[in-house]
């Protein structure tokens, strides 16, 4: 079954720095999209990707954040200069739209601390 | 914009019993219901989703409602094993837009 991959599995970075959060959405996919869950609580919507542009971000994907589809495979989540609430598990996820079937698939996630 | 209310926040049932989880949502627009299993350090699994068009929808010892007149939506397993356990997750989108989820469900099924 096709998979999201996302890569660390788990990020230490200290406050200040940048880190990158690398995914490889399923490849007949058309949107992209990064969420992330704060330790014990819900999975919150960060930004949404489609045709090479941001669709929708939220009020929690500050100036500090980008998303870039460098290539034909990668996707990435960029912070510039992390902060202690950062830290957080971040999910990756794709969907391919067409034919009602929407097809949401999250990866493993990557575990950010930031310390 | 969308909300999603999730209750219990935690559940416990008997091996063998069933399980009843509800969520409302409040924006009429959505019109994409699924439901993730979150077990401990991994991503959301779809387990089952419904669209706005049916009902109830039903796979094996899984089941989702719907009453969109209502808002509300509910997901029902049966016959619960030991590897239910997991904390559950609804979610609502309008299509293939950003989900919103619900707080969680902690469900622990006891032997």
């Amino acid at each position: 079954e096709p998979e999201v991959t996302q890569t660390p599995s788990h990020q230490v970075t200290q406050m200040g720095q940048e880190v990158i959060l690398r995914c490889v959405p399923i490849s007949n996919h058309l949107y992209f999209y990064w969420y992330r869950q704060i330790l014990g609580q819900k999975v919150e919507f960060l930004v949404s990707f489609y045709n090479n542009e941001i669709s929708e971000k939220s009020e929690i994907f500050d100036d500090q954040f980008s998303v870039e589809r460098p290539d034909g495979s990668n996707f990435t989540l960029k912070i510039r200069s992390t902060k202690l609430e950062d830290s957080a598990m971040y999910f990756c996820a794709s969907s391919v739209v067409g034919g009602g079937n929407y097809g949401y698939t999250f990866g493993s996630g990557t575990r950010l601390t930031v310390v | 914009g969308e909300n999603v209310e999730q209750h219990p926040s935690t559940l416990s049932v008997q091996e063998g019993d069933s399980a009843v989880i509800k969520c409302t949502y409040s924006d009429s627009a959505s019109n994409y219901f699924p439901w993730y299993k979150q077990e401990l350090g991994k991503g959301p699994q779809l387990i089952i989703d419904i669209r706005s068009n049916v009902g109830e929808k039903k796979d094996q010892r899984i089941a989702v409602t719907l009453n969109k007149t209502a808002k509300h939506f509910s997901l029902h397993i049966t016959e619960t094993q030991p590897e239910d356990s997991a904390v559950y997750f609804c979610a609502a989108s309008q299509g293939a837009q950003k989900l919103v989820f619900g707080q969680g469900t902690r469900l622990t099924i006891n032997p």
